[in-house]
């Protein structure tokens, strides 16, 4: 059974500092999302992660995928209030089809003023 | 830009009733989804679906649901006889082939009284 583990689970922050959301999971998958999730709404798509060593950079976040190591990382530079939510990283199990993902159980992100 | 419809937002029922709740995917996606999210918990996959059948189930996903394309746009899934612990919130999702991101509607909120 694929596993999917996120930390940490809840992340207090002042905006300016910069901080790490890290993803392990328990397959050889290189095939890797990142969402977010604001209150009430739906998934938004981040990042996908299709190979080793693949670094995606999105404004104050940058997403990397280490297959071997079966971790992903999730770095917020100089956080502002905007990007209070909840993200989830998700795995591809075996590619290649219509597989559904596995989430991890999502990091709730607060940054204060 | 294209997005995944969802309908109707909030469905309340009775324990034991049937629903079927409705989604169209993005017009050019042929790789289908079903989510679930049970009020602060992981996003959880239900079952995919591709070329007008089941790609993937999970372990959830049991014999009191089914899905069906019923036309060249809609994508349905049914829940036979609801039980209390089919509420929660459930996503349709869509992408355009395999291994690339899933988009998600806004989801359907679920009650079973």
């Amino acid at each position: 059974e694929l596993k999917v583990e996120q930390n940490p689970l809840f992340l207090s922050m002042q905006e300016g500092k910069n901080y790490t959301i890290y993803c392990n999971y328990s397959t050889t998958s290189d095939r890797l999302y990142w969402y977010r999730q604001d209150p009430g709404k739906s998934l938004e798509s981040l990042f996908v992660l299709l190979s080793n060593g693949a670094v995606k950079q999105e404004g104050r976040l940058m997403a990397s995928l280490d297959t071997k190591a079966r971790l992903s990382t999730l770095h917020i530079t100089a956080a502002v209030h905007d990007l209070s939510a909840t993200y989830f990283c998700a795995v591809e199990d075996r590619g290649g089809g219509a597989d559904g993902l596995t989430f991890g159980k999502g990091t709730h992100l607060i940054i204060q003023p | 830009e294209p997005e995944v419809t969802q309908t109707p937002s909030h469905q309340v029922t009775q324990m034991g009733q049937e629903v079927i709740l409705r989604c169209v995917p993005i017009s050019n996606h042929l790789y289908f989804y079903w989510y679930r999210q049970i009020l602060g918990q992981k996003v959880e996959f239900l079952v995919s679906f591709y070329n007008n059948e089941i790609s993937e189930k999970s372990e959830i996903f049991d014999d009191q649901f089914s899905v069906e394309r019923p036309d060249g746009s809609n994508f349905t899934l049914k829940i036979r006889s609801t039980k209390l612990e089919d509420s929660a919130m459930y996503f349709c999702a869509s992408s355009e082939w395999g291994s690339q991101p899933q988009h998600f509607g806004d989801g359907t909120r679920l009650s079973i009284l």
